[in-house]
């Protein structure tokens, strides 16, 4: 069946670029859209943005100036950079598979960057 | 920003017992609305989409009503693998600002 798995660093100095890459795997990445969801430890969860397969996306205004989701089809991957972090960014971010932009059927295990010095 | 907001934010249950969520949307999202639960150190599984259509595998004692503003979680009778946390989401608008309410926490009475 078709898996989510993040990878990346776990932590990230202020001021720096986070980067995390979901591959998937059991299935292609085409026909379908991908999101980033983000949930602070102890809090709840905030949806960052999606790609769809063909490179179009969109993201949530609080984020949008400093994030970049990019996809390769290719390598059935796709992928979260946000810039100019803070301790704020401190989450485990989730990549997952976006029903026409809409809801989330199925979620990778989630990766915990921490941002700090 | 269409803001979602869950009471009560702690629902203390029986085993057995039902399990009544609430989750009220700043303005109408219609029935553009999911639920999903959450356990501990796992990522949230989609239980519930078009406020009422259970997603795949999900068992018939979840079942969500409401349209509108005022939706509905219902757990008609508490397994010990329900206890969790409960998040709902809504995703009326194109290009979507999809947005998650703050959560209840389903706990054992």
């Amino acid at each position: 069946q078709v898996q989510l798995q993040e990878s990346g660093p776990g932590l990230v100095k202020p001021s720096e670029t986070l980067s995390l890459t979901c591959t998937v795997s059991g299935g292609s990445i085409g026909t379908y859209y991908w999101s980033w969801i983000r949930q602070p430890p102890g809090k709840g969860l905030e949806w960052i943005g999606f790609i769809y397969y063909s490179g179009s996306t969109n993201s949530n205004p609080s984020l949008k100036s400093r994030v970049t989701i990019s996809i390769d089809t290719s390598k059935n991957q796709f992928s979260l950079k946000l810039n100019s972090v803070t301790a704020a960014d401190t989450a485990v971010y989730f990549c997952v598979r976006d029903l026409s932009g809409r809801y989330f059927d199925l979620w990778g295990r989630g990766t915990l960057v921490t941002v700090s010095s | 920003e269409i803001v979602m907001t869950q009471s009560p934010a702690t629902l203390s249950v029986s085993p057995g017992e039902r399990a009544t969520l609430s989750c009220r949307a700043s303005q109408s999202v219609s029935s553009n609305l999911a639920w999903y639960q959450q356990k501990p150190g796992q990522a949230p599984r989609l239980l519930i989409y078009g406020a009422s259509t259970r997603a795949t595998g999900i068992p018939v004692r979840f079942s969500g009503s409401g349209s509108g503003t005022e939706f509905t979680l219902t757990i008609s009778s508490l397994q010990s693998e329900d206890f969790a946390v409960y998040y709902c989401q809504q995703y009326k608008n194109w290009p979507p600002l999809l947005t998650f309410g703050g959560g209840t926490k389903v706990e054992i009475k």
